[in-house]
């Protein structure tokens, strides 16, 4: 897992509250994911960073945010939990220059009832 | 809209035979990557081919790459139990960026 932790590891809340996941990187990776897995639609991308305070959207951001504050540290918040949202959540980081690879951490099942 | 697609969506086959995935994107690409995701796992990078490339191997994973095509094709040779798990490419759009779009994945489950 090159040390990418997940937190919480599962969560069930309820539509129209905010949600807050985080992601813990132990190797000072530059890049961090975030992706979202649901059935028929692999992984997709709802925001990256490229470095601390730097961030951009992906695929399906709309209703999500995202900060850095810290390399190690990327936390996903969903402002307002909708149904739609239920997916389990990846977190992935990543050493950028050369290094293309991906290390991912185990994901969060969110479930918004 | 993925900018990979998987083929055959789901594949099951017997132990010792060979796995074949395949993978077709959309726009160019400066790279292709090919993970593997176990149940309820993170994903696992597997390989990583160059646009230059045409094949590359890794143990018993051979990868290779048609640009004109738009198409990659990953083969597990021998295969085992433990091979049984999800394939998902991986491709960069061509963006230059390290923002990477992945396919809907092939799951495969390899029967002992």
């Amino acid at each position: 897992d090159a040390g990418i932790t997940q937190s919480p590891r599962h969560k069930v809340t309820e539509t129209g509250t905010p949600v807050t996941l985080r992601c813990h990187q132990t190797e000072n990776h530059r890049y961090m994911y975030w992706y979202r897995q649901d059935p028929g639609h692999g992984l997709r991308l709802i925001h990256y960073s490229y470095g601390v305070k730097d961030t951009d959207k992906g695929e399906v951001s709309d209703g999500y945010s995202v900060s850095r504050s810290k390399t190690e540290d990327f936390l996903l918040t969903l402002e307002s939990a909708t149904s739609s949202q239920t997916s389990v959540y990846f977190c992935a980081a990543g050493a950028g220059g050369r290094t293309y690879e991906q290390y991912f951490g185990p994901g969060t099942r969110l479930t918004v009832t | 809209s993925q900018q990979g697609e998987e083929d055959p969506q789901a594949l099951s086959i017997q132990e010792g035979e060979n796995a074949t995935m395949n993978c077709s994107y959309k726009t160019s690409i400066n790279n292709l990557q090919w993970y593997r995701q176990n149940s309820g796992r993170g994903l696992v990078h597997l390989i990583l081919i160059r646009s230059n490339e045409r094949e590359k191997h890794s143990g018993r994973l051979r990868v290779t790459l048609d640009t004109s095509k738009k198409s990659s094709s990953l083969l597990i040779t021998a295969s085992r139990a433990a091979d049984t798990a999800s394939y998902f490419c991986a491709t960069d759009g061509g963006s230059g960026t390290y923002k990477y779009i992945f396919g809907t994945g092939t799951r495969l489950k390899v029967l002992a």
